[in-house]
C-alpha cells in the first residue's frame, strides 16, 4: 500500500543532542510537510518541501532545519533540542501545494 | 487570515447515540474544508473533504459534514456512535496562500463514547 511512513515512532534524546527524524512516502507526491504537535493541541506547520524548493514558515526556531535528499524522502534535524521541543512530529505529503495531505503516524519525541 | 474554531473540546456521547462535532471557520475565499480523525499516539487520518463540490460530503466510518456557506460551519455527524470511534477529532480548513494552499487546523475535540 502507498503511504507515509516515519521512523523512529519513538524517540528518545538529551537535552541540546542533536536529533534527526525520518520521514519516507511510496506516494510519489512533490510535497513533504513537517508539523509539530504538542500535547493537546492542534498540528504547527514548521516547513515544507515542494520538489526540493524549502519552504519555511515564519516563526519556525532555527533550531528546526530539514533535508530533503529526493522524492521520497524528508528529514526533520533539531540541532540543539530543549525541553519545550518534546512533542509529536507528523510528517505529511500531498501531490502538490493545491492537494489534499496525507499524513504518517507520528514520531513522539521526548527530551530529557 | 483562515481559521477554525471547534466548540467543545471534549464531547461525550453513549454507544448508539447521534455524534455531532461542531467547526466554524473564516476564509477570506471560499475554502476547502477537512475533518481529520488522531487515534491516540497515531498520526492524522483523512476523514473527509469538501472542495466545493456537493455541499454534503460522507466520509469514512459513517461520518459525514454538511457545509453551509451562510453559517460558515462544516460540522460531523454520524447517526450512531461506535465505541471505536472514540477519538481526537480536527477540523482543517485550507485556503490559498500565494501558489500554495495553507492548511489551518482547529485545537480539536475529544470524542469520548461511553457504553
Amino acid at each position: 500500500d502507498a503511504m507515509v511512513i516515519q521512523n523512529p515512532r519513538y524517540q528518545v534524546t538529551q537535552f541540546g543532542k542533536p536529533v534527526t527524524l525520518s520521514c519516507s512516502q511510496t506516494l510519489n507526491h512533490n510535497v513533504m510537510y513537517w508539523y509539530q504537535q504538542k500535547s493537546s493541541q492542534a498540528p504547527k506547520l514548521l516547513f515544507h518541501y515542494y520538489d526540493k524548493d524549502f519552504n519555511n514558515e515564519a516563526d519556525t526556531p532555527d533550531n528546526f532545519q530539514s533535508r530533503r535528499p529526493n522524492t521520497s524522502f524528508c528529514f526533520l534535524d533539531i540541532r540543539s533540542p530543549g525541553l519545550g521541543d518534546a512533542a509529536m512530529y507528523l510528517c505529511a505529503t500531498s501531490r502538490d501545494t493545491l492537494e489534499t495531505q496525507y499524513f504518517g503516524p507520528g514520531t513522539r519525541l521526548l527530551v530529557l | 487570515a483562515q481559521s477554525v474554531t471547534q466548540l467543545g473540546s471534549h464531547v461525550s456521547v453513549s454507544e448508539g447515540a447521534l455524534v455531532l462535532l461542531r467547526c466554524n471557520y473564516s476564509s477570506s475565499v471560499p475554502p476547502y474544508l477537512f475533518w481529520y480523525v488522531q487515534y491516540p499516539n497515531q498520526g492524522l487520518q483523512l476523514l473527509l473533504k469538501y472542495t466545493s463540490a456537493a455541499t454534503l460530503v460522507k466520509g469514512i466510518n459513517g461520518f459525514e459534514a454538511e457545509f453551509k456557506k451562510s453559517e460558515t460551519s462544516f460540522h460531523l455527524t454520524k447517526p450512531s456512535a461506535h465505541m471505536s470511534d472514540a477519538a481526537e477529532y480536527f477540523c482543517a480548513v485550507s485556503d490559498r496562500k500565494g501558489s500554495a494552499r495553507q492548511l489551518t487546523f482547529g485545537s480539536g475535540t475529544q470524542l469520548t463514547v461511553l457504553p
